[in-house]
């Protein structure tokens, strides 16, 4: 079975541009997560989708950054237009939905490293 | 609100030494407690996790972590390291019973040396 995957793996823009970032999780995972790490800081949790709805977006830094997901498969994350401070790694995650109040482990893509000059 | 401390950004450890990665966590409700680890070029795995079962709790690759509930801490350890474990560790929170945002710590890049 895939896991999760992410494309590009790595992503060099200028300051302006705009970029679209792709997640495709796990087949059957209705719960999708994007999280970015700035260098040297935490990963930090941006928002989640359930099926196609967001779920929680309140960690979205502004209104530069615009996700989709579109039929409740892969995702995408937009932003536009970059700034310098947008640089760093971006993770997906995605996990099933379980009933009983069940651990719903989060499975990792490798990341999107994204430089913005 | 919940937080993570990870304190140490850099551990380094020779091979067959003790590893302990300290975590101490900030929860306003009983939470679940999450080590993940990341290879170079890859994605994080998911080590262990406590979810209010058994208090000690052990994971892959030998790795184990204990959940010390008047200490607020979840300490990853493994009795003799190997130079395959060298990579980045994070501890991370979350709220139980739903499928919630993680919230991690800083990380912590263990080195293991001969």
């Amino acid at each position: 079975e895939a896991g999760v995957t992410q494309f590009p793996s790595h992503s060099v823009i200028e300051k302006g541009q705009t970029v679209t970032l792709r997640c495709d999780p796990i087949s059957g995972h209705d719960n999708l997560y994007w999280y970015r790490r700035v260098m040297g800081k935490e990963i930090k949790f941006l928002l989640h989708f359930v099926k196609e709805s967001k779920q929680d977006e309140s960690g979205m830094p502004n209104n530069r950054f615009l996700a989709e997901r579109t039929g409740g498969t892969y995702s995408t994350l937009k932003v536009q237009p970059a700034e310098l401070e947008d640089s760093g790694v971006y993770f997906c995650a995605s996990s099933t939905t379980q009933g009983g109040g069940g651990v719903n482990e989060q499975f990792f893509g490798p990341g999107t490293r994204l430089t913005v000059l | 609100a919940q937080s993570v401390t990870q304190l140490g950004s850099h551990v380094s450890v020779s091979e067959g030494a003790l590893v302990l990665l300290r975590c101490n966590y900030s929860s306003s409700v009983p939470p679940y407690l999450f080590w993940y680890v990341q290879y170079p070029n890859q994605g994080l795995q998911l080590l262990l996790k406590y979810t209010s079962a058994a208090t000690l709790v052990k994971g892959i690759n030998g790795f184990e972590a204990e959940f010390k509930k008047s200490e607020t801490s979840f300490h990853l350890t493994k009795p003799s390291a190997h130079m395959s474990d060298a990579a980045e560790y994070f501890c991370a929170v979350r709220a139980p019973g739903t499928a919630s945002k993680l919230t991690f710590g800083t990380g912590t890049r263990l080195q293991v040396t001969l």
